[in-house]
């Protein structure tokens, strides 16, 4: 059965930390790897990767796949408080079907 | 990114009707799929909604139950039918494979948030 696992499901930190969030998976037909900010309803697109070590980078996030370790992290650099939210990641498998990890709730305090 | 709208925003029904979600994109995009996010969990997806066929579902999710629509490739809509408290959820329309974007990005209208008493 396809998976996806992040860890940790939730992280506590202060403004200005960095955070590394983590993202396994295991599905029987890879295409890509996505990952996603939603704080009320509406997922917001952050990156795709399909190639291994790869930087992609926003500002003050970046991310980076591992093909033969099948795992991504995600990183946030100089945190804000605009940045709490759930970061979700999702693996596209087969014909773009998503799979979800839980999610990492993330909180940053002022 | 393509603009997506869903109506309603959120919806309170009573047990045993149905609520119609509808789902518009500015752009043609060739996939366009339906998930769920039930309190407190991550997005599942529902279906794939075909256009000019039938959608196709995943595993636990019937016609019967979730009817979808898709006759054009801006548009899309979801029943939620014979509806009972376990229904409260997000459901949330994503497309992908639009012009000008990679064929595997998702992205996500604003969500429909359904209560059921």
């Amino acid at each position: 059965e396809d998976k996806v696992v992040q860890s940790p499901l939730s992280l506590v930190v202060h403004e200005g930390d960095t955070v590394t969030l983590n993202c396994s998976y295991e599905v029987t037909n890879f295409r890509s790897l996505l990952w996603y900010k939603q704080e009320k309803k509406a997922p917001t697109f952050l990156f795709m990767l399909t190639s291994s070590g790869i930087e992609k980078k926003s500002g003050r996030l970046s991310s980076i796949l591992d093909k033969k370790e099948l795992f991504s992290i995600l990183n946030i650099t100089a945190t804000q408080t605009g940045d709490s939210a759930v970061y979700l990641c999702a693996v596209v498998e087969g014909a773009q079907k998503l799979v979800f990890g839980q999610g990492t709730r993330l909180t940053i305090n002022p | 990114s393509a603009v997506i709208s869903q109506k309603p925003s959120r919806d309170i029904c009573q047990r045993g009707t149905s609520l119609t979600i509808q789902c518009q994109v500015d752009s043609q995009v060739t996939m366009m799929f339906w998930y769920r996010q039930q309190p407190g969990q991550s997005l599942t997806l529902i279906a794939t909604a075909n256009q000019g066929s039938e959608a196709t579902y995943e595993s636990g999710f019937v016609i019967d139950k979730f009817p979808i629509s898709r006759p054009n490739l801006t548009f899309s809509t979801l029943t939620v039918s014979n509806l009972s408290p376990e229904d409260s959820s997000i459901y949330l329309c994503s497309v992908g494979g639009g012009q000008g974007r990679g064929y595997n990005e998702q992205f996500f209208g604003p969500g429909t948030r359904l209560t059921v008493l």
